[in-house]
């Protein structure tokens, strides 16, 4: 099966700062992967995916590049807002089932 | 225009107590799942249906059980309802077989006293 590793949080921050969280995952055959937000009292939402080598997933200022030689999905953010306070998944996916396998998540917190 | 609603939003019961939760989806997908998440915001899949039908039911206590009237909704019954069952519900759902891509409803959080 799948598996994911996800770097601890809390992430804190002040504005403006760059922003990394590691990613990395073990996956059978070929995954497409994904991140997704959780705000504060919220479900998640599909922050950005990427679905074949060396492809960049990008929204909301977000990016990741999908990695295949070194099995990484890294979100990057050049510079972080408040509003951006929020807990992270990364999600391979693939195999039949469509389910996709969410890491632990890691906490940001910005700072004004 | 919520795409995937779920009630109640909270959910305050006492131990051995039966509850249900509702799901539904105004996206036309065929595929709806149900999450459990714990206080560490660790992400649990419970069961997957598609079209009505159960093609995923992961080690879940039998005190649990879905049901699809129809494929816009999901239901979660949860019979003798126990302390360690505290946590935040997630519903979601994806378009037709072979898209990863979920769409989450805003959660339940039950609390089990």
């Amino acid at each position: 099966g799948n598996s994911v590793t996800q770097m601890e949080g809390p992430v804190t921050l002040s504005e403006e700062a760059f922003l990394t969280i590691n990613c990395t995952y073990t996956a059978t055959g070929y995954p497409s992967l994904f991140w997704y937000v959780q705000y504060p009292g919220e479900g998640l939402q599909l922050l950005l995916k990427a679905t074949k080598a060396d492809d960049k997933g990008s929204n909301k200022g977000f990016e990741a590049t999908y990695r295949k030689e070194t099995t990484s999905f890294h979100l990057e953010k050049g510079s972080v807002q408040v509003s951006d306070s929020a807990v992270y998944f990364c999600a391979p996916s693939s195999g039949g089932s469509y389910i996709p396998t969410f890491g632990r998540g890691t906490s940001l917190i910005v700072h004004p | 225009d919520t795409a995937v609603s779920q009630t109640p939003k909270y959910l305050v019961t006492q131990m051995g107590n039966d509850k249900s939760i509702k799901c539904e989806q105004n996206l036309g997908h065929d595929t709806m799942y149900w999450y459990k998440q714990d206080s560490k915001k660790f992400l649990k899949i419970m069961f997957s249906y598609n079209n009505k039908e159960l093609i995923i039911n992961e080690t879940v206590p039998n005190r649990f059980s879905p049901k699809s009237p129809d494929k816009a909704h999901l239901n979660l019954h949860i019979n003798s309802l126990e302390l360690g069952d505290s946590a935040v519900y997630f519903c979601a759902s994806s378009p037709a077989a072979g898209s990863y891509e979920q769409y989450f409803g805003p959660g339940t959080r039950l609390t089990v006293t």
